[in-house]
């Protein structure tokens, strides 16, 4: 089946340092990937998403670029700020056989931690 | 415009107690996704229904755990009798149409404490 493999965290960076977030997937089909955030206490929030090979989705000052060489989304962004501790987690949208529809399928989350 | 609408926030009850969560989509959207976040084992979708019909309830833990959509801006999630493993955020999201396009959209959660 289809799955997301994640960095595990936390992350813990300066501010103005430089991020990268590693995520791969496994998947049958032909995916759309996304990365979603999560601030304390909130529902997740699309971050960005890629829905073919070599997309680069942006968003924020976050990018990340759907490699199916790789088959991998990872997460950079250039300078980081302490607004952007939080839980971020890649995701894939395959279409299921049976069912004829798509779900997302989570990686674990990696925590941000960002600090002055 | 208005979100995905989650009540209660915040829910504590005894074990063996009936729990009902609720949740109302964003109005137009088809279809509606209910999520379990756990520490021990993240984000699992538990059952997602499209124009009102569960398409998919494999996520279902057990058969204490149950789901409806009676209308388009309406869905629950009822749990009959409750254990403290249930503990977990329960998350409710839709979006236009379970496609691998489409955006989700999350609510912001119900956390259930099951003493």
């Amino acid at each position: 089946g289809d799955s997301v493999t994640q960095m595990e965290g936390p992350v813990t960076l300066s501010e103005e340092a430089f991020l990268t977030i590693n995520c791969t997937y496994t998947a049958t089909g032909y995916p759309s990937l996304f990365w979603y955030v999560q601030y304390p206490g909130e529902g997740l929030q699309l971050l960005l998403k890629a829905t073919k090979a070599d997309d680069k989705g942006s968003n924020k000052g976050f990018e990340a670029t759907y490699r199916k060489e790789t088959t991998s989304f990872h997460l950079e962004k250039g300078s980081v700020q302490v607004s952007d501790s939080a839980v971020y987690f890649c995701a894939l949208s395959d279409r299921n056989e049976n069912s004829g529809y798509s779900t997302l399928t989570f990686g674990k989350g990696t925590m941000l931690l960002v600090s002055p | 415009d208005a979100g995905v609408i989650q009540s209660p926030r915040h829910e504590v009850t005894e074990m063996g107690q009936e729990v009902t969560l609720r949740c109302k989509p964003i109005s137009g959207h088809n279809s509606l996704f209910w999520y379990r976040q756990t520490m021990m084992r993240g984000l699992e979708l538990l059952i997602y229904f499209n124009n009102n019909v569960p398409i998919d309830d494999s996520g279902m833990p057990e058969d204490r755990f149950s789901a409806k959509m009676p209308n388009a801006s309406f869905s629950t999630l009822k749990i009959q009798p409750s254990e403290p493993r249930d503990s977990a955020v329960y998350f409710c999201a839709s979006s236009l149409e379970a496609s691998s396009y489409n955006e989700q959209f999350f609510g912001p959660g119900t956390r259930l404490t099951v003493l």
